[in-house]
C-alpha cells in the first residue's frame, strides 16, 4: 500500500550547522511532494514543495532534493537556527489527499 | 488575509457526548480537508470536501463520524458518541484547487480530549 516513511525519527544538530532530514516514499504515482514543519501545539506549516519533473528546489535556507529512482526525498536546512526546532513531515500527494510520513523531530543545540 | 481558522482550539467531552469541530477555510479556497493526528504520529487523512459535496471520505471511520461543508458557513466535523480513542488533534486544511495542484494550508487544529 501507499506509505511514506522517515529514516531518522530524531535529529539533533548544533546551531549553525546544516541539517538533513530524509524520507522514503513508496507510491510511484506520486508526482507532488511537500515538506511541512510542525511546532508544538500548532498546525503543519508549508516549507517547500517539489514536483516530480524536478530533482532539486531551493528556498530560503532550505533545499529539497528528489530522487525518483530510489523514491527518496530530503530536506536540507542551512545554518540551522533554534527556531528551526520542530517536527518535520514529508508528504506525498498522489491524488486528492496528502499522505504524511511519521515525522522527524529536529532539535537544535545552542 | 486570514489563514485557516479552527474552533474551538481545545474541546473536552465525556464519553457518549457529541463533538463538533469547525473549520473556516482561507478566503477564496473552496477545498477543505480534515486530518487526525494522534500523539507523536503523523497526520492521517480523513475526508476531502468541496462546497456542499464530499469528494473523498476514504479515511473517515464508518460510524459516528460525519463531515459537511455547506454553501454558507464553515466546514463541520462531527463526532457522535465520542470514545476515549477519539482523543486527538484534528486539523483542517484548505486549498484553492485540487491537492495535487494547489498547496494545502493548515489551521491550528482542535485538540479533543475525551474523558
Amino acid at each position: 500500500g501507499e506509505s511514506v516513511g522517515l529514516h531518522l525519527p530524531t535529529l539533533s544538530v548544533q546551531e549553525g550547522d546544516n541539517s538533513i532530514i530524509n524520507c522514503a516514499y513508496s507510491n510511484s504515482a506520486s508526482d507532488y511532494f511537500i515538506w511541512y514543519k510542525q511546532e508544538s501545539g500548532k498546525g503543519p506549516q508549508f516549507i517547500i514543495d517539489i514536483r516530480s519533473n524536478m530533482d532539486k528546489r531551493q528556498g530560503q535556507r532550505v533545499t529539497v532534493l528528489l530522487n525518483k529512482t530510489v523514491k527518496h526525498l530530503s530536506l536540507q536546512i542551512a545554518a540551522t537556527q533554534p527556531g528551526d526546532s520542530a517536527v518535520y513531515f514529508c508528504a506525498e500527494i498522489p491524488d486528492d489527499k496528502v499522505i504524511f510520513g511519521p515525522g522527524t523531530s529536529l532539535s537544535v543545540i545552542p | 488575509n486570514a489563514g485557516v481558522m479552527q474552533n474551538p482550539r481545545h474541546l473536552v467531552r465525556r464519553r457518549g457526548q457529541e463533538a463538533r469541530l469547525r473549520c473556516s477555510p482561507m478566503k477564496g479556497h473552496s477545498h477543505v480537508y480534515w486530518y487526525r493526528q494522534l500523539p507523536e504520529e503523523g497526520l492521517k487523512f480523513m475526508v476531502y470536501l468541496q462546497k456542499e459535496n464530499i469528494i473523498d471520505e476514504s479515511g473517515m471511520p464508518k460510524e459516528r463520524f460525519s463531515a459537511e461543508f455547506p454553501k454558507e458557513g464553515p466546514s463541520i466535523l462531527r463526532i457522535q458518541q465520542v470514545v476515549r480513542g477519539d482523543s486527538a488533534a484534528y486539523f483542517c486544511a484548505s486549498s484553492q484547487g485540487l491537492a495535487g495542484v494547489d498547496t494545502q494550508y493548515f489551521g491550528p487544529g482542535t485538540r479533543l480530549t475525551v474523558l
